[in-house]
């Protein structure tokens, strides 16, 4: 199938960590990427990470990816309020050159 | 990182008529574009694929007739919502990609439309 998933919201405490998690269904996904959606704009890339990669770190960023259970997640370390926003983990598979989208987190801060 | 760029950003239109949305790469050539659809608090859901020079293609369940897409150059796809009616509004997001074989895909702002 053509799933990607992602629990739908969550709430961390300002200064935390949150930590999102996508799991995938093709084994063939060249390339796993997280984007940010702040209210009525566009995605913005935050980062991507290769399938033979294990972690990818980018200042505050964290990837981790484990292809065996072909599950993601994202670390975003001292969550701040302009972290606000809907993170979608999204795939590119080598079969096809069109990126899926999971249903996206929704993650919200509270002081 | 590269930028897309679509308009308008937002429009209101009367129930019946057509509307075009433009989505353009501003500083590389785009050989790719791709069109979704993204309902309140929902994923964002590709229409289709278009290729510069090409009829586009479409997902399963997307209108070829109603969604017309237009890829006439490396640097501007279109799309036009013909005989719009109120279920045909939502948020639509084009992005862009240099080749086939790409890494990183560059998404426009999106443009909100609302048909009444």
């Amino acid at each position: 199938g053509e799933d990607v998933e992602q629990s739908l919201f969550l709430s961390v405490r300002e200064g935390d960590s949150s930590v999102i998690n996508c799991t995938y269904t093709d084994s063939s996904s060249t390339y796993l990427y997280w984007y940010k959606q702040e209210p009525g704009a566009g995605l913005q890339l935050l980062t991507y990470i290769f399938s033979n990669m294990d972690m990818k770190q980018d200042q505050r960023l964290t990837v981790l990816l484990n292809k065996k259970d072909k599950h993601l997640s994202l670390r975003i370390a001292d969550t701040q309020t302009g972290d606000s926003a809907i993170y979608f983990c999204a795939e590119k598979r080598s079969s096809a050159s069109k990126i899926i989208f999971g249903s996206g987190t929704r993650l919200s801060i509270r002081p | 990182g590269a930028v897309v760029s679509q308009h308008p950003s937002r429009v209101i239109c009367k129930s019946g008529t057509s509307v075009k949305i433009e989505c353009r790469s501003l500083d590389f050539q785009a050989t790719t574009m791709f069109w979704y659809r993204q309902f309140p608090k929902q994923s964002l859901m590709l229409m289709a694929t278009s290729n510069e020079g090409s009829k586009a293609t479409y997902e399963q369940g997307v209108e070829k007739d109603k969604f017309l897409i237009n890829h006439a150059s490396l640097t501007l796809s279109t799309l036009t919502v013909t005989s719009a009616h109120p279920e045909d509004s939502s948020f639509y997001i084009c992005s862009a990609v240099q080749d086939s074989a790409y890494t990183e895909a560059f998404f426009g702002q999106g443009t909100r439309l609302t048909v009444v």
